[in-house]
């Protein structure tokens, strides 16, 4: 597909659980974003990769949260131990990564829910 | 305080309006300015990107900055049924966004 794609579309899991969640940015992407949006909110940067590296993860909150991207293109973003308030939309992103500010595109989101 | 807040709304008006949409930001170091679109349960696309202050116009769409205030404006003319979503502003400094909560508009014939 053109777009970037995110995987499962919805996810329900008991607090404790551990979840993982995928994106598939828009091919030739090297620049790869993940935010949070929660209800009534918009968007909350959590994680920027460049290539294969994390350029900036000041946006994860915790240690529970981690994410990968080991050949620079599918990324994961792994949440450990999750709480009922990690439920939220996660919403993938992908530029060219020619500059910062290139244009970001967006992936449906996965939709959290933990019960 | 946030460091860009933005009204959530509801906005609701009749086909043909023209709507205002606003945000303020705190940060100086924001260089560039973002309108995005999200329809229920989608991602956001972009509508408007500005760099400098002053106005751009895009068909029906125009965007305005005034880095002086920080204040942006999404002006829409002859609002369509179609326009119907939540309109998110946007700033960047270093690559990621900063997002406003987003404006939950209602365009009715």
């Amino acid at each position: 597909g053109a777009g970037v794609s995110q995987t499962p579309s919805n996810k329900v899991t008991e607090k404790g659980k551990y979840v993982e969640l995928r994106c598939d940015p828009i091919s030739g992407h090297t620049a790869l974003y993940w935010y949070r949006q929660s209800l009534g909110q918009g968007p909350e940067f959590l994680i920027y990769f460049q290539g294969t590296g994390a350029a900036d993860d000041s946006g994860l909150p915790n240690d529970r949260f981690f994410a990968v991207r080991p050949e620079g293109s599918v990324s994961t973003l792994k949440i450990q131990r999750t709480e009922r308030g990690d439920s939220a939309v996660y919403l993938c992103a992908s530029s060219s990564g020619q500059a910062s500010t290139d244009t970001q595109y967006f992936g449906p989101g996965t939709r959290l829910t933990v019960l | 305080q946030k460091e860009v807040e933005q009204d959530p709304g509801p906005l609701s008006v009749p086909e043909g309006a023209i709507v205002s949409l606003n945000c303020t930001y705190s940060n100086s170091a924001f260089q560039y300015f973002m309108w995005y679109r999200q329809y229920s349960r989608k991602g956001p696309e972009l509508l408007m990107y500005t760099y400098s202050s002053g106005n751009k116009e895009d068909g029906r769409f125009t965007a305005q900055v005034d880095k002086s205030s920080k204040y942006i404006s999404l002006f829409i003319r002859d609002s369509q049924p179609s326009d119907s979503a939540t309109y998110l502003c946007a700033m960047t400094s270093l690559g990621r966004l900063y997002f406003g909560r987003g404006t939950q508009l209602t365009v009715w014939p």
